[in-house]
């Protein structure tokens, strides 16, 4: 299985910040990776598929990049609404692996 | 409108199977490119994928699961079925259903999800 790994487990941010979330593949995936948002108890939402392309919907102020083993994802301009748990997904082979999630917490 | 909702048993007890029911609306199982898959979540745990089946009804599933789990799919119901035998506790999580697209291979629309326990 292709292990998917996080950085930073958790991060305090302001309204207004710009924020990154890294995740690692254990092996190449090329741009196979996707970036979801969860809100408690509240199901996964799709921000970013691809890598870099932006789910129809989703503001602009969200954006992806990488490929290989090493993608952020990156948001320009933290929101109220922002604060939640991040995780990336590797599409790349089977079985689909995610990664443990990153809490964005309000500072 | 896409949606898509579990149903099933939200207590189980330890060994026996769990049947859920995944019915979807607003896309077709018979389209080329679809998929139907589920996915479970512990509390306060990651993600974890448990199968999914596509429109040419190629099925898979997760290594470490795959000898408990069958998934099919009514195409004329719009349904997907999951079942997952010999229940354990540790398999107490909220089961989510999802629709992937196999050319962005990614999860784009998700089931509000249902909270299954396992316990005696």
């Amino acid at each position: 299985d292709i292990q998917m790994t996080q950085s930073p487990f958790s991060v305090s941010a302001s309204v207004g910040d710009r924020v990154t979330i890294t995740c690692r593949a254990s092996q190449g995936i090329s741009s196979w990776l996707a970036w979801y948002q969860q809100k408690p108890g509240k199901a996964p939402k799709l921000l970013i598929y691809a890598a870099s392309s932006l789910q129809s919907g989703v503001p602009s102020r969200f954006s992806g990049s990488g490929s290989g083993t090493e993608f952020t994802l990156t948001i320009s301009s933290l929101q109220p609404e922002d604060f939640a748990t991040y995780f990336c997904q590797q599409a790349h082979t089977f079985p689909r692996t995610f990664g443990q999630g990153t809490k964005l917490e309000i500072k | 409108q896409i949606t898509l909702k579990e149903s099933g048993p939200t207590l189980v007890k330890p060994t026996q199977t769990l049947t859920l029911t995944c019915t979807f609306s607003g896309f077709s199982l018979s389209t080329s490119d679809v998929g139907v898959g589920w996915l479970r979540q512990p509390p306060g745990k990651a993600l974890e994928w448990l199968a999914l089946i596509y429109w040419d009804d190629d099925k898979r599933y997760s290594p470490s699961l795959k000898s408990r789990l069958t998934i099919t799919k009514d195409t004329s119901k719009n349904q997907v079925v999951l079942t997952m035998t010999n229940m354990d506790p540790v398999d107490t999580a909220t089961y989510y259903c999802t629709r992937e697209i196999y050319s962005r291979s990614s999860f784009d629309y998700w089931g509000q999800g249902t909270l299954v326990t396992v316990s005696s």
